[in-house]
């Protein structure tokens, strides 16, 4: 039961690219949820995901594209890199019968020059 | 709108020193209330919660207690170790899965 896996660990982009954050889980949890981690501002969500085929905005979401295809599955896209949008980035998953308790995924470092 | 403020860091301590980091939050409704730990380059772990007033959440020896009159969620440790290094976020969650997080606060314990 590897939980919530992350890809990329590390990225740098240059302004202006594309890219896409992978995240998967394998409990066959319902939620699941992307975060930003910026210093001295905690977590803020960008989108989520109550299932498959659903999906919806967070605090941020300006610049980003998710899309959730299979329950294990919810890959955030980045669709034109901007400098603002260095961070770390947290996937998270929980149960609808316990929604309250998230499980993270160990992050990726993202990098706009 | 709902919102989680926690102390500022770092917070130095030495090895067995008494912890307490200070949360107190803003929420409409009668919110579930976590701490969450992040180590050095890992994701957050669930810590500790408590869902009503007067609930006291521990866990590894942490401990903290949803105090409705105060709007407080302090956590606190006895004796801390080196190992217990991390940044700690406070959270808030009123139902769903929306959860908001305070800002952290750095741990640092020396030997």
């Amino acid at each position: 039961n590897a939980g919530v896996t992350q890809t990329p660990k590390f990225q740098v982009l240059k302004t202006g690219q594309s890219m896409t954050l992978q995240c998967a889980q394998d409990m066959n949890h319902e939620y699941m949820s992307w975060y930003r981690q910026d210093p001295g501002m905690g977590l803020r969500l960008i989108h989520y995901s109550v299932g498959a085929g659903i999906t919806d905005q967070g605090e941020v979401p300006n610049g980003y594209n998710v899309s959730r295809s299979t329950t294990e599955d919810f890959p955030l896209r980045l669709l034109s890199a901007a400098p603002s949008q260095t961070s770390v980035y947290f996937c998270a998953s929980s149960q609808p019968r316990d929604s309250d308790t998230q499980y993270f995924g160990p992050g990726t470092r993202l990098t706009v020059l | 709108g709902d919102s989680v403020t926690q102390m500022e860091g770092p917070v130095t301590l030495s090895e067995e020193a008494f912890l307490t980091i200070n949360c107190t939050y803003t929420a409409t409704g009668y919110p579930s209330l976590f701490w969450y730990v992040q180590y050095p380059g890992e994701g957050l772990q669930l810590l500790l919660k408590a869902t009503k007033a007067d609930d006291k959440g521990s866990n590894k020896g942490f401990e903290a207690t949803y105090r409705k009159e105060t709007t407080s969620f302090h956590l606190e440790k006895g004796s801390v170790q080196v190992s217990d290094s991390a940044v700690y976020f406070c959270a808030l969650n009123t139902g769903g899965f929306k959860t908001i997080f305070g800002a952290g606060t750095r741990l640092f314990v020396k030997a």
